[in-house]
């Protein structure tokens, strides 16, 4: 079936350093999006790219859509505290159901 | 506001017993998604909805049942043949496009 490979499994990063992490797949999908997970809640969607290539931004997020739509990254500049929890990176083809990758945990060491 | 709600947000579990987590969503969402969370991991589908009255099993389903009589409502059972059911449970709905909205989680502890 469908993977993705989302790396790394976990980080510990100082406050205020840039944060970088990706997802890679063998499958081709029509759409990638980026959520985070706060300890104890549901994930919350933070970035969806549509066209291969695409880049875009929402605040001190950064996300890539490859241009082999089988990749994404994920960039936080300038790391605070808040950006505890997990990352997951989710894969789509249109309509279906999406494939999530494992998980980046995110701790930040003020 | 629309949304996705789960109930309850802690529920305890006896030994041998059935209990029932509650979906709700007033998104008009066709689709809807069960999955299980284990500490430090991913997400494990265990079972989804994509009309009224059909549904489908995910990669986890034994142990598990579902029902969706109405489109706003997708509760999960866990029953006494899941034999480790102590897990945070995430509720999700999708739309005709992209993309997940989920619900608040129920933490299901087994004692």
């Amino acid at each position: 079936g469908q993977q993705l490979n989302q790396s790394p499994q976990s980080m510990f990063i100082q406050e205020g350093e840039d944060v970088s992490m990706n997802c890679t797949s063998s499958s081709i999908f029509n759409t990638w999006l980026w959520y985070k997970q706060d300890p104890g809640e549901g994930p919350v969607l933070l970035i969806a790219l549509y066209k291969a290539g695409e880049l875009t931004s929402n605040g001190r997020l950064t996300a890539q859509f490859g241009i082999t739509r089988k990749d994404s990254f994920l960039n936080i500049s300038a790391s605070i505290p808040s950006d505890v929890g997990i990352y997951f990176c989710a894969g789509q083809l249109y309509g279906n159901k999406l494939v999530f990758g494992a998980g980046t945990i995110l701790r930040v060491k003020s | 506001d629309g949304g996705i709600t789960q109930s309850p947000k802690y529920l305890f579990r006896k030994e041998g017993q059935n209990v029932t987590l509650s979906c709700e969503q007033n998104l008009n969402h066709d689709a809807m998604y069960w999955y299980r969370q284990d500490p430090g991991q991913g997400l494990r589908l265990i079972y989804y909805s994509q009309i009224v009255n059909d549904f489908q099993k995910g990669d986890i389903a034994e142990g598990y049942s579902v029902s969706r009589e109405k489109k706003e409502s997708f509760p999960l059972t866990v029953t006494s043949a899941q034999k480790n059911p102590t897990a945070f449970y995430l509720c999700a709905s999708m739309g005709i496009l992209w993309g997940y909205t989920f619900g608040s989680g129920t933490r299901l502890t087994v004692v």
